[in-house]
């Protein structure tokens, strides 16, 4: 299994800002995700990390509003860029690994939870 | 990616066995079923996974008919603590996971 961790665990900030969230694993891994969970709702798929080349975003996410790095394959980070108060969310990273049933899994980070005011 | 439907929500009672109903009528040949759990303020967590018949494992069980068009997440003796949201979702080998509403059980004393 993985040990992910995210930092921030969690912040507040002012609208028209901009935070970086870092993602760290515990090993190699090829797949990195991310993904936010508003308020009382279900998870949405941002993005695709990919190591050396420009992440692959989602439906409805686009780069300049996101802008993810993946510089090697144990980190990446997310930006939330000009932000406002409607990307208060949690954000999660998750990487694809080899579980300890023998297959592939996806294991998921503690998450940060953002507040803009 | 194929999608799936589950109920919003469930009610239980302690050491109760609770089965969590999920439909996915267009799963493609290559797709697993996989069920993951989320407690408040933490990421979802692998619960179990399987393509076809059943599966157990020390957590839960996972019955899946020879159609594969739906499956049935079952857990044993349910506890205050399997209070959660439980989210059922299909996966191809090495793909990523696209999130459904998921059920969220309440396990009342």
């Amino acid at each position: 299994s993985a040990v992910i961790s995210q930092k921030p665990s969690r912040d507040i900030c002012q609208r028209g800002t901009s935070l970086t969230i870092q993602c760290q694993v515990d090993s190699q891994v090829t797949m990195m995700f991310w993904y936010r969970q508003q308020p009382g709702q279900s998870l949405t798929l941002i993005a695709t990390a990919n190591q050396g080349s420009e992440a692959t975003y989602e439906s409805g996410f686009v780069i300049d509003k996101f802008p993810i790095s993946r510089p090697n394959l144990t980190f990446s980070t997310l930006t939330v860029s000009n932000m406002s108060p409607e990307d208060s969310s949690i954000y999660l990273c998750s990487v694809v690994m080899t579980g300890e049933q023998g297959y592939n899994e996806q294991f998921f980070g503690p998450g940060t939870r953002l507040t803009v005011l | 990616l194929a999608k799936t439907t589950q109920p919003i929500s469930m009610d239980s009672y302690e050491g109760q066995e609770v089965n969590i109903t999920c439909s996915h009528n267009n799963i493609a040949t290559n797709d697993y079923i996989t069920w993951y759990q989320q407690f408040p303020s933490q990421g979802p967590r692998f619960i179990i996974q399987g393509y076809k018949t059943k599966v157990t494992n020390e957590v839960a069980s996972l019955f899946i008919p020879a159609d594969r068009k739906s499956s049935t997440l079952s857990l044993p003796r349910v506890s205050l603590s399997d209070t959660a949201v439980y989210y059922c979702l299909l996966r191809n080998q090495g793909g990523k996971l696209i999130f459904g509403q998921g059920t969220e059980l309440s396990v009342k004393p």
